[in-house]
């Protein structure tokens, strides 16, 4: 099986760089992926990693180290909007290839 | 539709009814999953469908939870004899291809259940 953990929540400055982290520990693995939920919508796609290194796309980058079980979503030049939950999600390597989500992390992003 | 679609977007239902909630995939995307999320917390898995068949169903929490997928596009998800603990929002994602592959999930809005 899979145990996912992020922190509960952060907080950070409008303007600044947030680094939020997801560790896991897994039978098999194949993929890590990172959603952005905003309060009362469903999740979205953000990154998925696969490989270890860091994966760009613009103000956010996702980084991921499968010997340490371990990656991070990285926003730069944060906007109110995007105060919202950051789930993380492993993807196993059976045919079935469930994805295990964590609880997520909320962040606030204030002025 | 360009997304997925789920419907009914709200339900409430006394304890002790059936209901159906159902989920339109995205057009062409062969897999298909359902998860739970409760105000608050993460998403918990609960079936997941390649096609008509769930080769895993390890997340329905007790035997009152049923899914089943026609033609490889709308599945539906059954509760019978609803209890308050079945209230939350049941979310639906499809994805393009299975398991293995590198695809998104793409989710639909939810269905909002609130058991009385």
């Amino acid at each position: 099986g899979q145990n996912i953990d992020q922190p509960t929540e952060m907080t950070a400055t409008e303007g600044a760089i947030v680094q939020i982290n997801c560790t896991y520990q897994t039978s098999g693995f194949n993929g890590l992926f990172w959603y952005q939920q905003h309060a009362g919508e469903a999740p979205t796609f953000l990154s998925y990693n696969v490989l270890d290194g860091l994966e760009e796309k613009g103000r956010f980058s996702s980084f991921l180290s499968r010997s340490k079980g371990y990656s991070y979503l990285l926003l730069k030049e944060l906007q109110m909007k995007d105060s919202a939950s950051y789930l993380c999600a492993v993807r196993d390597n059976t045919n079935a290839g469930k994805s295990t989500f964590g609880d997520g992390t909320t962040l606030t992003v204030k002025p | 539709g360009a997304g997925v679609s789920q419907s009914p977007s709200n339900k409430v239902t006394e304890k002790g009814k059936d209901v159906e909630l159902r989920c339109d995939p995205i057009s062409g995307h062969t897999a298909l999953y359902w998860y739970r999320q409760s105000l608050g917390q993460g998403l918990e898995f609960l079936i997941y469908f390649q096609g008509n068949s769930a080769p895993d169903k390890s997340g329905l929490p007790s035997d009152r939870f049923s899914a089943e997928r026609t033609g490889g596009s709308v599945s539906t998800l059954t509760i019978q004899r609803t209890q308050q603990e079945d209230s939350a929002v049941y979310l639906c994602a499809s994805s393009e291809n299975g398991g293995n592959s590198n695809q998104p999930q793409h989710f639909g809005d939810g269905t909002r259940l609130s058991i009385l």
